[in-house]
């Protein structure tokens, strides 16, 4: 079936940029997608790239694709304390609905 | 954004017996639903796809009979983890799609954390 792999963790300092990365096997995916999750909590969208796009930016948020490669990054500038949470990349395929979910990365920021 | 509701947020329950967990669609109809299943410090996985007035379609290695899946209206789904072990304890998550979006979201509910002792 198909893959999508990302780092567990990352630790950054307040005021940094964070980088989150993703590789993913599918290769009719349509939309990557990234989710945030905070403790005990569900799933909340912040970001989506269609896969014909190299980059999409929403105001802290920067997402490349590298659709040759297979990866997906995601860039939160200026990272806040709040920011510290579970980030889930998500593919979905052109053939269905269905989200395949990464291993996701746990974001810790410090001050 | 489109709001979707769990019913417990968590519940604990005696081994051998049954629970029934919500996922209501609150402010828009979904013909579509998804329950996911979530292990400590591990991601998402799929366990089946709800159709509004039709059978429910589970992942590989989900057992139908155990996972009981009812999608009897537009913004309801329920599953019923039926005479529930420990093993079963697990944070469950679901999902509705809005059809409404521009490219058919998914928006998640805040989960039901189900212990069984």
């Amino acid at each position: 079936g198909e893959d999508v792999e990302q780092s567990l963790f990352l630790s950054v300092r307040e005021g940094d940029s964070s980088v989150i990365n993703c590789t993913y096997t599918d290769s009719s995916s349509t939309y990557l997608y990234w989710y945030k999750q905070e403790p005990g909590a569900g799933l909340q969208l912040l970001t989506y790239i269609f896969s014909n796009m190299d980059m999409k930016q929403d105001q802290r948020l920067t997402v490349l694709l590298n659709k040759k490669d297979k990866h997906l990054s995601l860039r939160i500038a200026d990272t806040q304390t709040g920011d510290s949470a579970i980030y889930f990349c998500a593919d979905r395929s052109d053939n269905t609905d269905k989200l395949i979910f990464g291993t996701g990365t746990r974001l810790q920021v410090f001050p | 954004g489109a709001v979707v509701s769990q019913h417990p947020s968590w519940v604990i329950c005696k081994s051998g017996t049954s629970v029934k967990i919500e996922c209501r669609s609150l402010d828009f109809q979904a013909t579509t639903m998804f329950w996911y299943r979530q292990f400590p410090k591990q991601s998402l996985m799929l366990m089946a796809t709800s159709n509004e007035g039709s059978k429910a379609t589970y992942e590989q290695g989900v057992e139908k009979d155990k996972f009981l899946i009812n999608h009897a209206s537009l913004t309801l789904s329920t599953l019923t983890v039926t005479s529930a072990h420990p093993e079963d304890s697990s944070f469950y998550i679901c999902s509705a799609r809005d059809t409404g979006t521009a490219y058919n979201e998914q928006f998640f509910g805040p989960g039901t954390r189900l212990t069984v002792l």
